[in-house]
This record gives C-alpha cells, structure tokens and sequence, in this order.
C-alpha cells in the first residue's frame, strides 16, 4: 500500500522566512504532484513533477523531486500571508490518476 | 476555458438514502476522476474514468459507485448513505495520462443526518 508523508503537518512563519514542507513516499513513482488549498475552496494545481531531479518554480515556491530517495520538496522563500493555505502532495502509482494523498500542510504566514 | 463543474454544490441527505453526484470536466478531457474529502481521513481516492470505463477503483464499499458518458461527463452514486459519508465530494478531470495536470472541481458538499 502506497504510503504519502507529509511533514509538518501544522507551520506557523513569519512573513519573509524561508521554509521547507517535505512530501516522503513508500513505494517507487516518477509522478508527483503538488496543490494548494484554502478554506472552504478546491484544490489548485501548482506543479506536476514527473521524472527524478524535477525542479519547477513559480514565484515564491519551488518544489523538487528525488525519485530515489522518494522525496520531494517544496520551499517556500520570503513568505508572505496570501500563501497561507493547505499544502498536499499527492503521488500516483497507475497509469491514470488514482492520486494517493497526504495529509497536508496547512501554513499560517503571520506579520 | 470553462473549468470542472461539480453539481450540486450542497446536499443534505438522511440516512439509508441514496445519492447521485455529477462532474462536467473540462471539454476535452478524458479521465475523470472522484475524491472524498473529511478531516479524519483526508483526501481519498474513489475512482477513475477514462473514455466511459472504469480505470482505477480505490478501496471504498460497493455502496460507491460511478460511471462516466460519451460526453465523459461523469456521476458517481452512494447508496445506503451513512452518517460517515458525510464529505466533501471532488472530481477532477484531465486531458490523458498522468503527465498532465489534473484540474479539480469546487466540489459536491454531502451532509448525511
């Protein structure tokens, strides 16, 4: 059974630091995705990793993944509040999309 | 270009009733897929649809079930609802295979009393 990691669970930042949510998984994939959530909303796509060393980027976060380690990334850099929200990785394993998810990281960026 | 459209959006439903959930992806797309979301257990797998057959199935009862049309419109139904099935009901659609983005829904909210 596919098994999805996220760790923390729960970040607390102050505006402008720099963090990093890491998304462990148990089973070999080249197929990683990353969303974001707010409250009471749907998931938003951020960005779709699918081979080992993936890195992408847009504005304020990156993510990576290492197929190997079965790892990926996501650094937040200078947070600022509008990226409060839930973060998940998800993983599939078929060919189609069963996502297996995380349990998320929800982020509270503070003054 | 219009997104997913999950319908309803609410529901409220009492117990042993059934349910019926529908989701429009977004024209082109293929593969459907549906998740249930609740605080406990987080997002879950149901099941995925591509071109009208069923191509992935998570481990959920019998009592969900779903199917997908010519158009690849897709519903999915619970019967015998329970108190546990209350959830946030999401689908999300794509163009094929995993190497494209999967985009999501707002949603079905299903409350069962």
């Amino acid at each position: 059974e596919l098994k999805v990691e996220q760790n923390p669970l729960f970040l607390s930042m102050q505006e402008g630091k720099n963090y990093t949510i890491y998304c462990n998984y148990s089973t070999t994939s080249d197929r990683l995705y990353w969303y974001r959530q707010d409250p009471g909303k749907s998931l938003e796509s951020l960005f779709v990793l699918l081979s080992n060393g993936a890195v992408k980027q847009e504005g304020r976060l990156m993510a990576s993944l290492d197929t190997k380690a079965r790892l990926s990334t996501l650094h937040i850099t200078a947070a600022v509040h509008d990226l409060s929200a839930t973060y998940f990785c998800a993983v599939d394993l078929n060919s189609g999309y069963a996502l297996n998810f995380g349990k998320g990281t929800s982020l509270l960026v503070t003054p | 270009k219009a997104g997913v459209t999950q319908t309803p959006r609410y529901l409220i439903k009492t117990r042993g009733q059934q349910v019926t959930l529908s989701c429009s992806p977004i024209s082109g797309h293929r593969s459907v897929s549906w998740y249930q979301q609740t605080p406990g257990q987080g997002l879950q797998f149901l099941f995925e649809y591509f071109s009208e057959t069923q191509r992935n199935k998570g481990n959920f009862p019998g009592r969900f079930s779903g199917r997908q049309f010519s158009n690849s419109r897709s519903e999915m139904n619970v019967s015998t609802l329970e108190l546990g099935d209350s959830a946030l009901y999401l689908c999300a659609s794509s163009f094929e295979t995993g190497s494209t983005e999967a985009f999501f829904g707002q949603g079905t909210r299903l409350t069962v009393v």
